[in-house]
């Protein structure tokens, strides 16, 4: 069955140092893998997608197939990046994503 | 385009009775997603919506819960003689075409039972 794993609740990094986000999955078919943030009081959007490979405000992710992670990082962290981060799946065919707990990512100045 | 629309925003009941959430699309989205989020956990997925039509309801409970999403006007999550264990984030993502992953996502509907 598939899963999303984000094994750390709650993350607080120093301004400027790097930060990474954990995420393993389990599929067994080909994923699509995604990291949604949702800062304060705002809602969920996307940030990146592995497929596009691009970069976000700085974000990179990169699908590890042999290890089936999705780590989510940023080599130099800024405060506005504080916010919730959630990792999720899109299984082929399905009508819905599957998501990971969240980690809380707070920068401190 | 003001985006997805929750309301309200936050929502208090008292055991046993009726919660309505609603959920407005973007202009011109015909699909609507709803997702529940209990505390500690991650976005479950409930319901899949089509304009009048249930798609893939697989992630309701059985029993109290229902949607729908009529021609007109906004989807609404219904949830009957609420308990505490109701009690939750409940998030509505519509989309232009079918697939979840091209969904917006609304702020959410916080929802507590007393």
């Amino acid at each position: 069955a598939q899963r999303v794993t984000q094994p750390e609740k709650l993350l607080s990094v120093f301004k400027g140092a790097p930060v990474e986000l954990k995420c393993n999955y389990s599929y067994s078919g080909s994923p699509e893998l995604f990291w949604y943030v949702q800062y304060s009081r705002q809602r969920l959007q996307l940030l990146l997608r592995h497929i596009s490979r691009e970069s976000i405000k700085g974000f990179t992710a990169d699908l590890n197939k042999g290890e089936t992670s999705f780590h989510l990082k940023k080599p130099f962290a800024q405060e506005e990046d504080s916010a919730m981060y959630y990792c999720a799946l899109d299984q082929t065919g399905a009508n819905n994503l599957f998501f990971g707990t969240g980690t809380r990512l707070t920068v401190i100045p | 385009n003001a985006g997805v629309m929750q309301n309200p925003r936050h929502l208090v009941r008292r055991r046993g009775q009726e919660a309505r959430l609603r959920c407005s699309p973007m202009k011109g989205h015909s699909h609507v997603y709803w997702y529940r989020q209990l505390p500690e956990e991650g976005l479950k997925f409930m319901v899949y919506l089509q304009k009048e039509n249930i798609i893939d309801e697989s992630g309701m409970p059985k029993e109290r819960f229902s949607a729908e999403f009529p021609k007109e006007g906004p989807s609404i999550l219904r949830i009957q003689q609420v308990v505490r264990g109701d009690s939750a984030a409940y998030f509505c993502a519509s989309s232009l075409t079918r697939g979840a992953k091209e969904a917006f996502f609304g702020q959410g509907t916080r929802l507590t039972v007393v």
